[in-house]
């Protein structure tokens, strides 16, 4: 079956790191996604990476894929007030154009 | 600022009533998708058009119905609204069918309220 799962809610003080956790079912998943959704906006792809990839590292975030569980992590370095957001887990499984998401984890940023 | 226009960005209609959302897809991009976000849920693939023909379709009921014009825009329709239909619409454009999904943008999204 299709189905991303992820923590609905993390809190994290300014200046730590963030780390959000996300599974998945479909081992035959081709990408798997990072999305951040800010209020009153629409999703804004943060990173990606393909899934014979072990991790992938951009700047703050890095992103680690471990296969054999189907477990995805995002990893925020230095976590600032504007990171605060919604991010989506998401998965492609290569049959066709569609993205699966998961239904966001909530990060807010303590002072 | 993706260059994906959605309209309007907030709508109110009457259940039973029609709507119609519009996308205007970034310059350049021949395919736009369409998303359903319900309330504290993560976006839902409701279909796909490619060159004007649908290219992919989600577990929608048939009363949503898609448009793609020429100039690459798009329309969803939905007839015969549901209270369950309240929710975020999100469009995304890409240049073509992308499989990756690495370059599809995605507009702001038209909240459609049904009371």
């Amino acid at each position: 079956g299709e189905d991303v799962e992820q923590s609905l809610f993390l809190s994290v003080r300014e200046g730590d790191s963030s780390v959000i956790n996300c599974t998945y079912t479909d081992s035959s998943s081709t990408y798997l996604y990072w999305y951040k959704q800010e209020p009153g906006a629409g999703l804004q792809l943060l990173t990606y990476i393909f899934s014979n990839m072990d991790m992938k590292q951009d700047q703050r975030l890095t992103v680690l894929l471990n296969k054999k569980d189907k477990h995805l992590s995002l990893r925020i370095a230095d976590t600032q007030t504007g990171d605060s957001a919604i991010y989506f887990c998401a998965e492609s499984i290569g049959r066709d154009d569609k993205i699966i998401f998961g239904k966001g984890t909530r990060l807010h940023i303590l002072p | 600022e993706t260059g994906v226009t959605q309209s309007p960005t907030h709508l109110i209609k009457t259940r039973g009533q029609q709507v119609t959302l519009r996308c205007s897809s970034q310059s350049g991009h021949n395919t736009v998708s369409w998303y359903q976000q319900a309330l504290g849920q993560g976006p839902q693939f409701i279909f796909q058009y490619y060159r004007e023909e649908e290219n992919g379709r989600g577990n929608f009921p048939p009363r949503f119905s898609g448009l793609q014009f020429p100039n690459y825009s798009s329309e969803l329709n939905v007839n015969a609204l549901e209270l369950d239909d309240s929710a975020l619409y999100l469009c995304a454009s890409s240049l073509e069918p992308d499989r990756s999904n690495t370059e599809a943008f995605f507009g702001q999204g038209t909240r459609l309220t049904v009371v």
